[in-house]
């Protein structure tokens, strides 16, 4: 079975911290995403990696940057955290093929900014 | 830009009884139809795909119907469950994933 780690389950920061959430995933998937989830929002893309080093903006990249420096490894950075952040962010992967396939996420990663 | 609209945002059946998720999408290069169930406190998990030249597809209690014409796709899941109680969602995808595009969920009560 595909598994996509999530380090932090729940995390709780202040405005103004810099914040990492950490991503595994250990299928040899060459895409990696990152996603947040507000109720009523669906889930929009922030960043996504398709290759290691290489990254591209998703829908909502602002206040965000990522970090691909091995394949299975896909980290989200909040530079400096504020209280609109506060949400869920899901990490996901898939293969890499000519049509579209299948996004395989990991459990969540729940963050309170106070 | 393209856009996914589904509905209802909420669903409520009785255990046994049938139950039907809409969804809607404007990109018509879309060619892969996923619908990923989400159970509380965890990740969305893919329960059915359908690609764009099918235009049915079903798995035991739970079936995709797809109309390309109308860019229309249904999920439908008979002999409704308790367990069966998750959000879900629908999306739609073009090449590798990178333009994957997320309904806004579905929040399915099934009760006993």
């Amino acid at each position: 079975d595909v598994k996509v780690t999530q380090s932090s389950r729940y995390l709780v920061k202040r405005t103004g911290e810099k914040v990492f959430l950490e991503c595994v995933q250990d299928m040899d998937h060459e895409n990696m995403f990152w996603y947040r989830q507000d109720p009523g929002l669906g889930l929009r893309l922030i960043y996504f990696s398709y290759d290691v080093k290489m990254k591209e903006k998703g829908d909502i990249p602002e206040g965000y940057s990522v970090s691909r420096e091995k394949k299975e490894r896909f980290s989200l950075i909040l530079e400096s955290a504020s209280t609109n952040q506060t949400s869920m962010y899901l990490c996901a992967s898939s293969e890499k093929r000519k049509r579209g396939d299948t996004i395989y996420f990991g459990e969540g990663s729940w963050l309170t900014v106070v | 830009g393209e856009n996914v609209e589904q509905h209802p945002s909420t669903l409520s059946v009785q255990e046994g009884d049938s139950a039907v998720i809409k969804c809607t999408y404007s990109d018509s290069a879309s060619n892969y139809f996923p619908w990923y169930k989400q159970e509380l406190g965890k990740g969305p998990q893919l329960i059915i795909d359908i690609r764009s030249n099918v235009g049915e597809k079903k798995d035991q209690r739970i079936a995709v119907t797809l109309n390309k014409t109308a860019k229309h796709f249904s999920l439908h899941i008979t002999e409704t469950q308790p367990e069966d109680s998750a959000v879900y969602f629908c999306a739609a995808s073009t090449t590798g994933g990178f333009k994957t595009i997320f309904g806004a969920g579905t929040r399915l009560f099934v009760k006993a």
